[in-house]
Order: C-alpha cells, then sequence, then structure tokens
C-alpha cells in the first residue's frame, strides 16, 4: 500500500526567505507526483506535476524535483511571499493494480511573515 | 468556465438521514472523483468513474453509493448518514488517468452528521 509522507507539519518563515518542502512515498511505482495547494476553506489547485519519466518541473518561483528510485520529492519556494501562506498537498498516482488512485500526504501548513 | 462545481456548500444531518452531494463539470472530463478530508488522515478516495455509466469503489467506500449518468455530473449518496461521515467532500476530475493530467478540484462540501 502507498504511503505518502510529508515533513515538516508546519512551517513559518519569514517574507523572501527560500524554503524547501519535503515529500517521500514507499512504493516507486508511480505515473506521476504532484504538488497542490490548499488555502483555508478552499478546494485543492494544482502547481506542479512530474512524470514518472522526468526529474523536476518548474513554475514561476516553484521548483519541484521528483527522485523516483528513492521515494522523494522536493518543493522548493523562491522569495517566499504571504501569499503562500496555505497548504501544500504532496500526492502520488499510482500504476499497477488501480491506475487511477491518487495518494495524498496530510499536507505541510506554510506560513509567511510579512 | 465554471470549472468543477459542487451543491451544497454546507449540510448538517442527523444520524439515518440521506442526502445527495452534486458534482458537476464543465471541461468534458472523462474521469470523476469523490474524496473526503479529515483531520490527520488526509484526502481518501471513496468512488470515482472512468466515464458516462462507469463507476467503481476507493479507497473507503462503505456506507456511500454513486452515480454518473450524465458525463457531467457525478453524485455521492449517503443513504443514512453517521456521525463518522462527518467531514469535508471534494469532487475532482480530469481528463484522463493516465499520468499527464492532473485532477482538478471542486471547493469541497462541509457536512456535520450530529
Amino acid at each position: 500500500k502507498q504511503e505518502v509522507t510529508q515533513i515538516p507539519a508546519a512551517l513559518s518563515v519569514p517574507e523572501g526567505e527560500n524554503l524547501v518542502l519535503n515529500c517521500s512515498f514507499t512504493d516507486s511505482a508511480i505515473y506521476n507526483l504532484q504538488w497542490f495547494r490548499q488555502d483555508p476553506g478552499k478546494g485543492l489547485t494544482s502547481l506542479l506535476l512530474i512524470q514518472s519519466s522526468q526529474r523536476e518541473q518548474t513554475s514561476g518561483r516553484l521548483n519541484a524535483s521528483l527522485d523516483k528510485s528513492s521515494g522523494r520529492s522536493t518543493l522548493y519556494i523562491a522569495a517566499s511571499q504571504p501569499g503562500d501562506s496555505a497548504t501544500y498537498l504532496c500526492a502520488v498516482l499510482n500504476s499497477g493494480g488501480s491506475n487511477y488512485k491518487l495518494t495524498f500526504g496530510k499536507g505541510t501548513l506554510l506560513t509567511v511573515n510579512p | 468556465n465554471a470549472g468543477v462545481t459542487q451543491t451544497p456548500k454546507f449540510r448538517v444531518l442527523k444520524t439515518g438521514q440521506s442526502m445527495t452531494l452534486l458534482c458537476a463539470q464543465d471541461m468534458n472530463h472523462e474521469y470523476m472523483y469523490w474524496y473526503r478530508q479529515d483531520p490527520g488522515m488526509g484526502l481518501r478516495l471513496i468512488h470515482y468513474s472512468v466515464g458516462e455509466g462507469t463507476t467503481a469503489k476507493g479507497e473507503v467506500p462503505d456506507g456511500y453509493n454513486v452515480s454518473r449518468l450524465k458525463k457531467q455530473n457525478f453524485l455521492l449518496g449517503l443513504e443514512s448518514a453517521a456521525p463518522s461521515q462527518t467531514s469535508v467532500y471534494f469532487c475532482a476530475s480530469s481528463y484522463s488517468a493516465g499520468g499527464i493530467d492532473t485532477q482538478y478540484f471542486g471547493p469541497g462540501t462541509r457536512l456535520t452528521v450530529l
């Protein structure tokens, strides 16, 4: 059974700091890994999707890497802003028995202080 | 485009009552999903559908039924609500499940069962 772990559970940083969120997964037979953002009381918004054959994806100040063999991904946020405050969720899409299952981590709650 | 919409946004039920949650998407997506999000548990897949007229069980299907009579709609039913079904329910949709497409999420329905 796939398990996804996110560390840290919560992170508080001053505005302008660069930061890294970590995600690890137990089963490397994945189709892709995705990072989502969730604002309080809202749904999830996809930030980056890395296919299993890729090593990283970038969007603006966000960069996500994937090391499938070691079961790890990182989300790097450059020059953090208060508007980046949210919960960040990592999810992996499993191949194999069920092609349609996204397994989510419990998230990292990020607070960027002005 | 409205994307993925969910009705209602909030609902309070008494134990044993029934209700139906409606999810609608206007992106012509084949795949649709129902998740529940609980504190400390992350998001878990309840049921999903790979096309009109088809449904399949996810990770936590007990106590729920679903129907996909029209491609754009995915209904989640609770026949006899229990306090353990108090949760935030999210619907999502995607064009495919092959690894290159992300899932688009609705804003959620907050359900309380007393």
